[in-house]
């Protein structure tokens, strides 16, 4: 099955900073790649997605870009605040073959922001 | 709507016993889920469902059994605990208008197996 690997696993930055998540992914029938954020004691919540005909979204702050050829695909946050301390996860779904469909997470990153 | 419920909240048992995590959600969702989230290891699928009457294995389903009969409910039932199943379980769900798409989560079940 699909293996996804994260990067780093935890990740301090100073408030106004950027930060940046990378994974990557083994499967390449996989094409679609969200990026869930779980805070303290919270569910995961879906912040932002990705599918492979897309190079590079964003929203507001927050940008993901997939490299499909290499198979890695980076979560980006600019202009870093307190609130977004959490654990981020990154995430791979394929679309074809027996795993279709299954959502496939990497071990997550603890990011912590310092006013 | 209230979303993906799940039931309950914390649980404790000793190593044999057995118990149920209820998963109830109104959005419709033909597609739902079982995860475990253990620290450092992320959210590892259990076991997963399309549809009622459709079941599947996902990557750590040794030890827990699932069933289908409504669209509503998918329960995740541990026959025996043993102490290797202390972890934080969710329950997600998502529609399959699309082969994939945001999955929707409980807000989770913290089981503590002694």
């Amino acid at each position: 099955g699909e293996n996804v690997e994260q990067h780093p696993s935890t990740l301090s930055v100073q408030e106004g900073d950027s930060a940046v998540i990378k994974c990557t992914y083994s499967d390449s029938a996989s094409n679609y790649f969200p990026w869930y954020k779980q805070e303290l004691g919270k569910r995961p919540q879906l912040i932002i997605d990705i599918r492979s005909n897309v190079g590079e979204k964003k929203d507001q702050r927050i940008a993901v870009t997939l490299n499909k050829t290499a198979k890695h695909f980076s979560l980006h946050i600019t202009e870093t605040q307190p609130e977004d301390s959490a654990v981020y996860f990154c995430a791979a779904s394929p679309d074809r073959g027996s795993t279709l469909g299954r959502l496939y997470f990497g071990r997550g990153t603890q990011l912590t922001v310092w006013p | 709507n209230a979303g993906v419920t799940q039931t309950p909240k914390f649980q404790v048992l000793k190593t044999g016993q057995s118990m149920t995590l209820q998963c109830a959600q109104d959005m419709n969702h033909e597609y739902m889920s079982w995860y475990r989230q253990d620290p450092g290891m992320g959210l590892r699928l259990i076991h997963y469902s399309v549809g009622a009457g459709i079941t599947d294995q996902g990557e750590v389903p040794n030890g827990y059994n699932v069933s289908r009969s409504t669209t509503e409910d998918f329960p995740l039932r541990l026959l025996s605990a043993a102490p290797s199943q202390t972890s934080v379980y969710f329950c997600a769900s998502r529609s399959t208008g699309a082969r994939t798409g945001e999955l929707f989560f409980g807000e989770g079940s913290r089981l503590t197996v002694l």
